[in-house]
């Protein structure tokens, strides 16, 4: 089965720092969601991609979270600089739209 | 534009029904169903299309109403693989051409033996 890929699965990073999240969509697959998860805020939607031109960032904090989808094959979310209250599990979800989306298996950041 | 589900958590015994309720306060476009287990990614389960329609999935079913803006999930003969928290995911009309799919805040279904 195709799958979407997202590296690290886990990172622990210090506050202050920059954390780098990757992600391989499914090929084929025009539209890349950007989630966040937290006990607290559910699945918070903060960016997404349609043939790889930004569509919406309204949900990430500008002044340190980015997104980019560089080529087909990859698209990226950076936090700089990472606070505590970024910790949670970051997905990243690809698909066509009428048929579903495929979530990756996530990157647990913790910032300590 | 973040819909409402409700209830927040179900119990279930094995063999038992439930619904889960999904609204929203705009026009939609598109209703989504997830099925996300501890630990694990969210699962697509389907997607219902503006037009009003209900679709059906082994022993998951849903309806779309689209005058209502309201979708419903449901879970018949429930078995103990169904337990899990059941997101559902909304893209509004407005929206054309962006299409941003925003999720409610979830329903926890437990089925016990």
């Amino acid at each position: 089965d195709a799958r979407v890929t997202q590296t690290p699965r886990h990172k622990v990073t210090e506050m202050g720092q920059e954390v780098t999240m990757r992600c391989q969509p499914i090929l084929g697959h025009n539209t890349v969601f950007w989630y966040r998860q937290t006990m607290m805020q559910g699945l918070e939607l903060l960016a997404y991609f349609r043939n790889r031109a930004p569509l919406d960032d309204s949900g990430m904090p500008k002044d340190r979270f980015s997104a980019e989808m560089p080529d087909a094959t990859l698209a990226t979310l950076k936090i700089q600089p990472s606070e505590p209250r970024d910790s949670a599990v970051y997905f990243c979800a690809s698909g066509l739209g009428i048929w579903g989306y495929t979530f990756g298996s996530g990157t647990r950041l913790t910032v300590v | 534009q973040q819909p409402v589900q409700s209830p927040q958590a179900v119990i279930l015994r094995e063999g038992e029904d439930a619904v889960i309720n999904c609204s929203s306060s705009k026009a939609l476009y598109s209703v989504h169903w997830y099925r996300q287990k501890h630990g694990e990614a969210p699962v697509f389960l389907m997607i219902l299309l503006k037009g009003g329609e209900q679709k059906g999935h082994d022993k998951i079913s849903a309806s779309f109403n689209e005058k209502k803006q309201q979708s419903s999930l449901y879970l018949t003969a429930s078995q103990l693989s169904y337990s899990g928290t059941y997101f559902c995911g909304t893209e509004l009309s407005m929206d054309t051409g962006r299409r941003a799919l925003t999720f409610g805040s979830g329903t926890r279904l437990q089925v016990q033996p």
